[in-house]
């Protein structure tokens, strides 16, 4: 299957600082590429669809100006928590659709994130 | 809206032995897909198997099998002769067939632990 990678796996940092996370579909291109945040023994919940060359889609509940989404190549997409605090401390996973047809969405190891 | 039903939080089975993991789903779409995806405890999220809403035949991958039901909205997930490597957070998700990004709709998952 296609190869997403998905870095830095795990970052600590202070509160009001900002943070990158970083996903690039490895063998693929990916014109749509997804957000999750998932917390403990629970689901994933979708955060943002981004798409190359465009503004993200955020869901309802999302603040867009807490978590910037920019996509802009076939195979890159980041995610900065800005001024982060400990409440935004979570596991943090994206994914990267292959193609239209397969439809099938392939996923990042995740980035854990600890605010201190 | 959809919505993935998955009403077992955990299941056991020893190992060798077979083990069926439920999920339903509510939906007005009549064309979609349906995947089992695996996420062991390196949180990795793990494609298990895929069936599109049109094929009659349920979809296997070796071990693994579903029973698609369209009219009762079931997709139940089999795993035949369990290894202690399928130990994991299995979860079932929905995602309408459109051109509209794919966005996955996850159920609650099921925390599957296989006995030696």
């Amino acid at each position: 299957g296609a190869v997403v990678s998905q870095h830095p796996s795990w970052v600590i940092c202070k509160s009001g600082t900002s943070v990158k996370i970083e996903c690039r579909s490895l063998d693929f291109q990916a014109t749509t590429m997804f957000w999750y945040r998932q917390f403990p023994k629970q689901s994933l919940m979708l955060m943002a669809t981004s798409n190359e060359g465009s503004k993200a889609t955020y869901e309802q509940g999302v603040e867009k100006d807490k978590f910037l989404i920019n996509h802009a190549s076939l195979t890159l997409s980041t995610l900065t928590v800005t001024s982060a605090h400990p409440e935004d401390s979570s596991f943090y996973i994206c994914s990267a659709r292959e193609g239209a047809a397969k439809n099938i969405q392939y996923f990042g190891a995740g980035t854990r994130l600890s605010v201190l | 809206a959809q919505t993935v039903t998955q009403s077992q939080p955990e299941m056991s089975v020893q190992e060798a032995e077979t083990v069926t993991l439920s999920c339903t789903y509510d939906t007005s779409e009549s064309n979609y897909y349906l995947f089992w995806y695996k996420q062991p405890p390196s949180r990795q999220m793990i494609l298990v198997i895929r069936q599109e809403a049109y094929k009659q035949q349920n979809a296997t991958e070796n071990r693994f099998s579903v029973n698609f039901q369209k009219a009762a909205k079931s997709f139940s997930l089999k795993i035949s002769d369990s290894q202690l490597g399928d130990t994991a957070m299995y979860f079932c998700a929905f995602m309408k067939q459109d051109n509209q990004g794919g966005k996955l709709i996850f159920g609650q998952g099921t925390e599957l632990s296989v006995k030696p």
